[in-house]
């Protein structure tokens, strides 16, 4: 079993959708979670941190579930722009720095 | 700010062929990493380093060797290069405390 899945996709949603993606993780020792965006032939970036009491960065909403071990995204009022893979990353405490990532979520938003 | 940069962007390489990939950080950060990306598998962890001075394999290190230099660079180097190293390679640095990664913009080497 992988350490971190997620759905692959792709998801093809029309602007304005809502979409949410989850993540799975099996190491319930893993203390961060984040989501990072990686755009086509480019490199990761921090897209956010998800807490425990879920937090919200504009149209974005990170939800973190340690009992059941599984993190989700949600993209509100899609656009365009947001069209991307989605990977989700864990740190688990015995990793030190280490992070491990899932295979990635592909989002197409579509006009 | 430059962040962390990566050379070369891409190479070709025929089957038994050495080669480095190098990577420099300018933001001080303590630990520096090695990734694959290969279509489907995600990001996998080759080797990295914690700090300047040591260097721990990560979950994929056969065939690699790493170096950390000094803080600021950490390179990678293919002794006999097979075509299952065909991939996309990422050098990424945290800082200490913080452990959001900063990537460089990848190499893309294919092995033939």
């Amino acid at each position: 079993r992988k350490e971190v899945e997620q759905d692959p996709g792709p998801f093809n949603v029309p602007e304005g959708a809502t979409v949410a993606f989850n993540c799975t993780y099996s190491n319930s020792a893993s203390q961060s979670f984040f989501w990072y965006r990686q755009d086509c032939r480019k490199e990761p970036k921090l897209l956010m941190s998800v807490y425990s009491s879920g937090n919200e960065d504009g149209r974005f909403t990170a939800q973190l579930n340690r009992a059941s071990q599984y993190i989700s995204l949600l993209i509100r009022d899609s656009k365009l722009s947001d069209s991307a893979t989605y990977l989700c990353v864990v740190r688990p405490m015995e990793y030190g720095n280490k992070l491990v990532f899932g295979a990635g979520t592909i989002l197409r938003v579509k006009s | 700010n430059a962040g962390v940069t990566q050379t070369p962007k891409f190479q070709v390489l025929k089957t038994g062929q050495s080669m480095t990939l190098q990577c420099a950080q300018d933001m001080n950060h303590n630990s520096m990493y090695w990734y694959r990306q290969d279509p489907g598998m995600g990001l996998r962890l080759i080797y990295y380093s914690a700090s300047e001075g040591t260097t721990d394999k990560g979950e994929v290190p056969n065939g690699y060797n790493v170096s950390r230099l000094n803080k600021r660079e950490f390179s990678l180097r293919l002794e006999s290069a097979a075509p299952s190293q065909t991939s996309v390679y990422f050098c990424a640095s945290t800082e200490g405390g913080d452990v959001r990664a900063f990537f460089g913009q990848g190499t893309r080497l294919t092995v033939v």
